[in-house]
This record gives C-alpha cells, structure tokens and sequence, in this order.
C-alpha cells in the first residue's frame, strides 16, 4: 500500500519567515495530495491540494510543488503568523475513498 | 464548521465495553468515511459508505463495525474495548461514490479507554 512520510516532525519559525514541510510517497498510481491543517480539538481541515497534472499551485501566502518523478510535494507557507501555527498534514490517494496521511508537522509560529 | 457533525465529542469507557459513535453528513452528502487518529498509528482510514453500502475497508479491526443507514447517518461500533482502542475516531463525507477528494471532515470523537 501507499507510505506516505513527512519531514520534519516539529517546526518552530519567527512570524514573517517562511515555513516548508516535504513529504514522499511510494505508491505512483497516486493522483491527488491534499494538505489539511488540524487545531486543537478540531478534525483536519483541506487547505490546499494538487493533481497530478500539476506541478504547482498556490493560494494567497500557500503553496504546494509536486514532483512526481521523484514522488515528493511540499508545502510552503511565507509571511507565517500565529494563526498559522497548528499540526499539518500531507496525504497521498488515488482519488477514491482512501487518503495515506504522513504523520504530521508541529508547526509553532514565535511572535 | 465543515456542516459535518460527529457525536459525543468525548467518551471515556471501561476495557470490555462498547460504544456507538454517530456521524450526520453534510446535507445532500451521501458518502461517509470513517477514519482513526491515534499516536502510533496517525491517521488511517477505516471503512467506506456509499448510499447505505458498504464500499471499501481499510485497517479496520473485528471487533469494530459500521452501518450506514436511510437518513444517510452513519454510526461506528466498537466492541471489546482495549486501552490501545483510545484515539480520536473523524468521519468525513463527500457527495459522491469514492469521492475522498471532496470530503470534509467533522470535528471528531474522542475515545478514551481506561
């Protein structure tokens, strides 16, 4: 099945740096990778994805590039503020039913 | 608010008990997955409900099962309890057949096991 690794684990930035968390995936029938970002007590929430046929997308201070040569996609966020810092998240699917999530990135954004 | 609505938001049981827990979709969504989120395993997908059917399975156990009914909510059973059962269980739903791409997850339940 799909393996889905993130790095890193925890991530501290100052507010107004950017931030940037990678991920890989083995499986390449995969099509669709999502983000989501999870606060405190709450489910994960969609923030950002990208099809296969993409190489980049962006949306407002997010961003996400996929290689799929590689099998890897990151997500940048730039100009971080405190409301940015939560547990992200990477996923990998085949656009079905199933999502392989990684298993997550700390991110603590410093005022 | 995802408009997807899981209850209890929290559950603290014995080992040996069972528990239901409850997801209402989003208005008009007629797909449900269930996934746990638990700290050595993260978040894995459990099973999916398409319409009242049963569509796909993923790591879940024997003792856990599910059902979709008419009203389109769905409900997660778990049986047997075992401290290692303790995670946070998320369903998501989506209008369409396998559909993950669309979905949106509620806020979630939190089993504690003791």
């Amino acid at each position: 099945g799909e393996n889905v690794e993130q790095h890193p684990s925890t991530l501290s930035v100052q507010e107004g740096d950017s931030a940037v968390i990678k991920c890989t995936y083995s499986d390449s029938a995969s099509n669709y990778f999502p983000w989501y970002k999870q606060e405190l007590g709450k489910g994960p929430q969609l923030i950002i994805d990208i099809r296969s046929n993409v190489g980049e997308k962006k949306d407002q201070r997010i961003a996400v590039t996929l290689n799929k040569t590689a099998k890897h996609f990151s997500l940048h966020i730039t100009e971080t503020q405190p409301e940015d810092s939560a547990v992200y998240f990477c996923a990998a699917s085949k656009g079905d039913y199933k999502l392989s999530f990684g298993a997550g990135t700390t991110v603590t954004v410093r005022a | 608010d995802s408009g997807v609505t899981q209850t209890p938001k929290h559950l603290i049981t014995a080992t040996g008990q069972r528990v239901t827990l409850r997801c209402s979709p989003r208005s008009g969504d007629l797909s449900v997955y269930w996934y746990q989120q638990s700290l050595d395993q993260g978040l894995q997908f459990l099973i999916h409900y398409y319409n009242g059917e049963e569509r796909a399975k993923g790591n879940i156990l024997e003792r856990f099962s599910a059902q979709q009914f008419p009203d389109l909510h769905s409900e997660l059973n778990l049986s047997s309890l075992e401290l290692g059962d303790s995670a946070l269980y998320f369903c998501a739903s989506s209008p369409r057949d396998r559909a993950i791409t669309e979905a949106f997850f509620g806020q979630g339940t939190r089993l504690t096991v003791v």
